[in-house]
């Protein structure tokens, strides 16, 4: 299994709604990320867990709350968004930190804020 | 502070023809350089990558070139097909965050098209 799974695919949830981005990985990969794309723009990082730990949090408001439940899951909780939050999120995977591992990314779940 | 830079937003090549897509970079902290390839509607994947100690890797059609010197790098596709088409980002790792870690940013991307 090579992937990085990512559910739903698409989502679209009113400001005040709570909902959660999945993200699934059994490569056994120690690192997993979460990256926002806007239209036209390039990934940018949200956050990073290595470990289950989190190891960065890009300045991303609390709106966004990260979760890593064990080895192969991370979630992103979304409560009380913006409409300037639609856009699509990706979740990555490496089997360690730094460029040199490469990342697998998830096709991502395309969100819309209303 | 865009520090991956892809001057190129589109690039329109005949299939069979190379493809040559460019990527300058600002920060010398950077040691390890990718490119991911991105269809719509899907997440990017990875294609190539370099380490700063070299100058060239080949792998298949893709081949990537490094000019420490320029802050410049390139990803050559020959010979192009029309499958090739998608957006590519370039990516360069090794900017330690806040938090001590390195982290991966992202070029704006060129979009590649093939002209069969």
């Amino acid at each position: 299994d090579t992937e990085v799974t990512q559910t739903p695919k698409h989502l679209v949830m009113g400001m005040t709604n709570k909902k959660s981005l999945k993200c699934e990985q059994h490569m056994g990969h120690r690192a997993m990320y979460w990256y926002k794309q806007k239209a036209k723009k390039p990934p940018e990082l949200m956050f990073v867990y290595s470990y289950e730990k989190l190891s960065i949090n890009e300045s991303v408001p609390s709106r966004f709350s990260p979760e890593c439940p064990n080895s192969s899951l991370l979630n992103l909780h979304l409560h009380a968004l913006q409409p300037e939050d639609s856009a699509l999120y990706l979740c990555a995977s490496s089997q360690g930190l730094g460029g040199y591992y490469g990342y697998t990314f998830g096709s991502g779940t395309r969100l819309t804020v209303v | 502070d865009q520090q991956v830079k892809q001057n190129s937003p589109s690039l329109s090549v005949q299939e069979g023809r190379i493809s040559i897509l460019n990527c300058d970079y600002t920060n010398s902290m950077f040691d390890y350089f990718l490119w991911y390839k991105k269809y719509p509607a899907e997440g990017p994947t990875f294609l190539i990558s370099i380490s700063s100690i070299k100058d060239k890797n080949e792998d298949g059609r893709f081949t990537v070139f490094l000019n420490k010197s320029a802050k410049h790098l390139s990803l050559h596709i020959v010979p192009s097909q029309p499958g090739d088409s998608a957006v590519y980002f370039c990516a360069a790792s090794g900017v330690i965050s806040n938090s001590g870690n390195e982290k991966l940013t992202f070029g704006t991307g060129t979009r590649l098209t093939i002209i069969p």
